[in-house]
């Protein structure tokens, strides 16, 4: 079945470390996004992109990195940049980045720190 | 910029009662309007979604919703809740601009379902 994979399910950082999640997607869409959620305060939009090599800042791109080598993978990297990452993070896909076209999420990864 | 709020932060209803979750948009013309839920630790799922005619749109299971111009609300409802249906529900909104538009997500309404 066509999905978006998202790992590890859990995750902790150290201070001053860098930790890359994961988000692989086999439905051939070209766009890909990620998103925080707290509690509270819905979805924010980190960094999406709309084709592969080619990606834009969200809300609340400070902190985080991303790349878009291949078409089905989209990693986001928390940097140490990012003073409070302790959120769940969601990736998500859609066929293009037209704006009727629904989004595709994956189940998402906790992050926290140690 | 669009805007979605979505009054009620958490809602409990018995198992069978009716269901209403309130959506309000701010846009100046009539946006793309989506309902999504989201069980405990899971990501989002589609439940249904409005582009344009008629103003009462089917989703998945069982839900649906209407959208009202006049009162710039796109509310679900449901004649019948399971108890499955505990979970959280987001309303969002586009722009009816094309590409790069962006959605933006209310905050979210957390549903209890009583036996």
């Amino acid at each position: 079945d066509g999905g978006i994979t998202q790992s590890p399910k859990y995750l902790f950082r150290k201070e001053g470390q860098n930790v890359t999640l994961s988000c692989e997607q086999n439905l051939n869409h070209d766009a890909m996004y990620w998103y925080r959620q707290d509690p509270g305060q819905g979805l924010r939009l980190i960094y999406y992109s709309q084709i592969v090599n080619d990606f834009q800042k969200g809300d609340i791109a400070e902190g985080y990195s991303v790349s878009r080598e291949k078409k089905e993978s989209f990693p986001l990297t928390v940097t140490s940049a990012q003073k409070n990452p302790t959120a769940f993070y969601l990736c998500a896909s859609s066929i293009s980045d037209y704006s009727n076209q629904p989004q595709h999420f994956g189940d998402g990864t906790r992050l926290s720190i140690l | 910029a669009q805007s979605v709020t979505q009054p009620d932060i958490h809602i409990t209803v018995s198992e069978g009662a009716s269901l209403e979750l309130r959506c309000n948009y701010s846009y100046g013309a009539t946006p793309y309007l989506f309902w999504y839920v989201q069980s405990p630790g899971q990501g989002l799922q589609l439940l249904l979604k409005y582009f344009s005619g008629d103003t009462l749109v089917q989703g998945i299971k069982g839900f649906e919703a209407e959208f009202k111009r006049s009162q710039s609300s796109f509310n679900l409802r449901k004649p019948s809740v399971h108890w499955s249906d505990a979970a959280e529900y987001f309303c969002a909104v586009a722009r009816v601009k094309g590409s790069g538009d962006k959605l933006t997500f209310g905050t979210g309404t957390r549903l209890a379902v009583r036996p």
